[in-house]
């Protein structure tokens, strides 16, 4: 079953505003990741941010994290053309035992930014 | 590194053929993952292994889908017989322990069965 459900499912914005999506869960987990996929491609890593930390930078991403809200937020500011794709949250939990670990991805956001 | 290598990148096939997709980890990966996507059920986790040995195969749809990792450079997904339904894009993905668990993904694999 899908743990992350990304809203929304669509975004439409001009070149040079600022993309937030959003990113909920249900069950707890050990760290918060954010991917990117171009049409046609692979799923490219982008950020992770832990159980125990709030907040994240990298580059024009800003990931925030609320445990207690079971909530994540992707900010991409001053979009550009280039960042059109889909982007997927995606929980990670492991559990004690040889090997045993969990990565369930949402449906994604398609991100659409207008030259 | 040339990165996680999937073969074929596009399979076309009729209804009830066998279809192996084949993959290739970033080596020293000790991970590797199966996942399908489709529109209506977006990423899907077929199966995982840890040092070539299968952790959760809960995902496979059904005894039509098997996976194998031989050694540590190379996994195959088999589907036999196919039907239209497996129509899908088939991502391979590894990652290593000393990682914190982001995945490194193929380019994956377009199926469509006809």
């Amino acid at each position: 079953s899908q743990q992350g459900e990304e809203d929304p499912q669509a975004l439409s914005i001009q070149e040079g505003e600022n993309a937030t999506m959003n990113c909920s869960y249900k069950t707890s987990i050990n760290n918060l990741q954010w991917y990117r996929q171009n049409s046609g491609r692979g799923l490219v890593h982008l950020i992770l941010i832990r159980s125990n930390e709030r907040e994240k930078h990298s580059g024009r991403l800003r990931v925030t994290l609320d445990t207690s809200k079971k909530s994540s937020s992707l900010l991409i500011t001053a979009s550009r053309a280039a960042d059109t794709a889909s982007y997927f949250c995606a929980t990670v939990r492991t559990y004690s035992g040889a090997g045993s670990y969990q990565l369930t991805f949402g449906k994604g956001t398609k991100l659409s930014v207008i030259p | 590194d040339a990165g996680v290598i999937q073969s074929p990148r596009h399979e076309v096939t009729e209804m009830g053929q066998e279809v192996t997709l084949r993959c290739k980890p970033i080596s020293g990966h000790d991970y590797l993952f199966w996942y399908r996507q489709t529109m209506m059920r977006g990423l899907e986790l077929l199966i995982y292994f840890n040092n070539n040995v299968p952790i959760d195969d809960s995902g496979m749809p059904e005894d039509r889908f098997s996976a194998k990792m031989p050694n540590a450079s190379f996994s195959t997904l088999k589907i036999q017989p196919s039907e239209p339904r497996d129509s899908a894009v088939y991502f391979c993905a590894s990652t290593g322990t000393g990682n914190t668990g982001e995945l490194f993904f193929g380019e994956g694999s377009r199926l469509t069965v006809l």
